[in-house]
């Protein structure tokens, strides 16, 4: 069954500062993984997938994530951070051929400080 | 185009009750997953619905049951609600056969056991 692991439940960053939230992933095949973010009181909101192809995959609002087979990760970034980011982020995980099961991290809550 | 709709937004039981929580899916979507995120963690599947039937099952005991309706609509029960059951329940539309496609999530029902 596929995985997925957030290693840190907090991440803070300065206005203007490159930030990185962190993924890992375990999965038998091919994964699709996608982060989502989630604002208080709201469901999740798709930011990015990676499926197939360039291993650099770029999403909405400035975000854009990597993904490394060898080390089975997923990293989030963004090159400049703003404090309308501030939110929690969840990346998912679902395996090829498998429609049924998406697995989501603990969450990583961002905090950007003007 | 009307995305995924959730009613209630809040819901509050006491101990024992029963509860039915509804979703309409995203235009155009035929398949409905249920999460339950409690406080702090991310969202844990349910099960999953397409045509009318359910198709998958995550760790939930059968006191969580759930149904689909011909225009894709879904409902989710919990029986004899217990204090751990309290959580935000989210639904999440998309479509069969549509695998790279990302799930599109509802703003969920916040159920508070007393």
């Amino acid at each position: 069954a596929q995985s997925v692991a957030q290693p840190e439940d907090q991440v803070n960053v300065a206005e203007g500062n490159p930030l990185t939230v962190k993924c890992t992933y375990s999965v038998s095949g091919n994964p699709y993984l996608f982060w989502y973010v989630q604002y208080p009181n709201r469901g999740l909101q798709f930011l990015l997938k990676y499926i197939t192809g360039d291993n650099l995959v770029k999403g909405s609002y400035g975000f854009e994530a990597e993904f490394n087979k060898s080390q089975t990760s997923f990293h989030l970034k963004k090159p400049s951070a703003l404090v309308s980011d501030s939110a929690l982020y969840f990346c998912a995980v679902r395996a090829f051929n498998n429609n049924n099961d998406m697995r989501f991290g603990a969450g990583t809550r961002l905090t950007v400080k003007p | 185009d009307a995305g995924v709709t959730q009613s209630p937004t809040h819901l509050i039981k006491t101990r024992g009750q029963q509860v039915t929580l509804r979703c309409s899916p995203k235009s155009g979507h035929d398949t409905v997953s249920w999460y339950q995120q409690a406080l702090g963690q991310g969202p844990q599947f349910i099960f999953q619905y397409y045509e009318e039937e359910e198709r998958q099952r995550g760790n939930f005991p059968d006191r969580f049951s759930g149904h689909q309706f011909p225009n894709y609509s879904s409902e989710l029960n919990v029986n004899a609600l217990l204090l751990g059951d309290s959580a935000l329940y989210l639904c999440a539309s998309s479509l069969t056969g549509a695998d790279n496609q990302p799930q599109h999530f509802g703003d969920g029902t916040r159920l508070s056991i007393l």
